[in-house]
């Protein structure tokens, strides 16, 4: 059974760096064909995805995010790391990590079939 | 850059309807890339349908997705009350994944 466990800081202060963390259990990041991605989703608004790592640790940004984000991976401890730079309220959101599995038709495409239960990070002085 | 947008914004049903939820892209992408996902308030949100078509492990077979090129639906055969939620149809792209605004499904 796959599972994902977000954590980190519940406030950060504006202009800080945020860290998270994705634990997971039940499948391997060395193992062909998989991912990990972020996801926010701020009050009351949409998904937006953030990043994604994949088992061969290459890396995908939002556009628009992309000079403040850092994805890293540490199979030893099956945990995904998220940075986020310079924080600002807008920022504030619910953060998701989830495993991207992968079905393969003439190229391999990825869809996020199990989620994390999200960390609530605010963004406030 | 590619703009996924869901029709209606608000769909209100009674049990027991057929909702039709929309999923528009502003360019031709491969149905394999196409996903839908269900998020119940304060839940994370749960994977219904990839490769456009194809219902993940557990997903009962009242939801069933269609569709090619620049149009796709989700179709949810008959409500159940469990059913009234918020839809998100997905993107995946080998440089970015792209959600659309959602779908609320409501009891009218």
């Amino acid at each position: 059974q796959i599972t994902l466990n977000e954590s980190g800081p519940v406030v950060v202060k504006p202009t800080q760096t945020l860290t998270l963390t994705c634990t997971f259990s039940g499948f391997s990041l060395n193992s062909s064909g998989v991912g990990v991605a972020w996801i926010r989703q701020p009050p009351g608004r949409a998904l937006e995805w953030l990043t994604v790592i994949y088992w061969d640790d290459d890396k995908r940004y939002s556009p628009s995010l992309r000079s403040r984000l850092t994805i890293s991976k540490d199979t030893s401890k099956d945990q995904v790391v998220l940075t986020m730079a310079n924080m600002d309220p807008v920022d504030t959101a619910t953060y998701y990590c989830a495993h991207a599995s992968s079905g393969y038709y003439y190229y391999y495409y990825y869809y996020m079939d199990v989620w994390g239960k999200g960390t609530t990070v605010t963004v406030s002085s | 850059e590619l703009v996924l947008t869901q029709s209606p914004g608000t769909l209100s049903l009674s049990p027991g309807k057929r909702a039709t939820l929309s999923c528009r892209a502003s360019q031709s992408v491969n149905s394999y890339n196409l996903a839908w996902y269900q998020q119940k308030p304060g839940q994370a949100p749960r994977l219904l349908i990839y490769a456009a078509s194809s219902r993940a492990t557990g997903i009962p077979g009242r939801f069933s997705g269609s569709g090619s090129g620049t149009d796709f639906t989700l179709t949810i055969s008959r409500l159940d009350p469990e059913d009234f939620s918020m839809y998100y149809c997905q993107h995946y792209d080998s440089s970015r994944w792209t959600f659309g605004q959602g779908t609320k499904v409501e009891v009218k």
